[in-house]
């Protein structure tokens, strides 16, 4: 099946400095990723849409300055969380949608296995 | 009001017991439908897809009714490994796949 890998898996910082999550999609090309963030015990929460080539939209209440998307490739999303802070720390889970090829749904998403953020 | 809202549970069952649960969403214009597993501080897994006419995958049957929107779950004859939160997800809006996720409903199955 589809896979998407993330980079890192847990991550801890000290509050002010920045974090870059790798998303990619190893066995299909992605015309979609999207970025979510989970707290405990809540729901995956949409964070931003990424489409290869073009800006990331992001939804209400999500500082784009703050959350850097980059979508350089079909197989590659970055998520960079600047100037970290404590209230910052989550579950970071990318999700990628598979644009062509191997005949499935192509509203399926296949998620990653998600990165653990800890600011200190 | 939540575009998608389930009963948190817990549901603690035996195993072998049925066990069934539902969501509801809130936009009438939602696209697609799916049941996803998420063990702890996991990644959600796809578990399957929800149609109108309702569909089975093994011991996991999956209902949709449009009209009252809300959307099924059973589980029969239950595994200690389906011990997971299970979360409802509605495509919104079909032109741009977004999901909206339910908080999930947790499942325990004791031996």
């Amino acid at each position: 099946g589809a896979v998407v890998s993330q980079h890192p898996s847990w991550v801890i910082c000290k509050s002010g400095t920045s974090v870059k999550i790798e998303c990619r999609s190893l066995d299909f090309q992605a015309t979609t990723m999207f970025w979510y963030r989970q707290f405990p015990k809540q729901s995956l929460m949409l964070m931003a849409t990424s489409n290869e080539g073009s800006k990331a939209t992001y939804e209400q209440g999500v500082e784009k300055d703050k959350f850097l998307i980059n979508h350089a490739s079909l197989t590659l999303s970055t998520l960079t969380v600047t100037s970290a802070h404590p209230e910052d720390s989550s579950f970071y889970i990318c999700s990628a949608r598979e644009g062509t090829g191997l005949g499935r749904s192509t509203d399926t998403q296949y998620f990653g296995p998600g990165t653990r953020l800890t600011v200190l | 009001r939540k575009e998608v809202e389930q009963d948190p549970g817990p549901f603690n069952v035996p195993e072998g017991a049925t066990v069934a649960f539902n969501c509801t969403y809130s936009n009438s214009a939602s696209q697609s439908f799916f049941w996803y597993r998420q063990d702890c501080r996991k990644e959600p897994k796809l578990l399957m897809s929800v149609y109108s006419s309702g569909n089975e995958d093994g011991r996991f049957t999956a209902q949709l009714n449009r009209a009252s929107q809300y959307i099924s779950l059973l589980i029969r004859d239950s595994k200690l490994s389906d011990s997971a939160t299970y979360l409802c997800v509605v495509n919104m809006m079909g032109y741009d796949y977004k999901l909206s996720f339910g908080a999930g409903t947790t499942v325990t199955v004791r031996a």
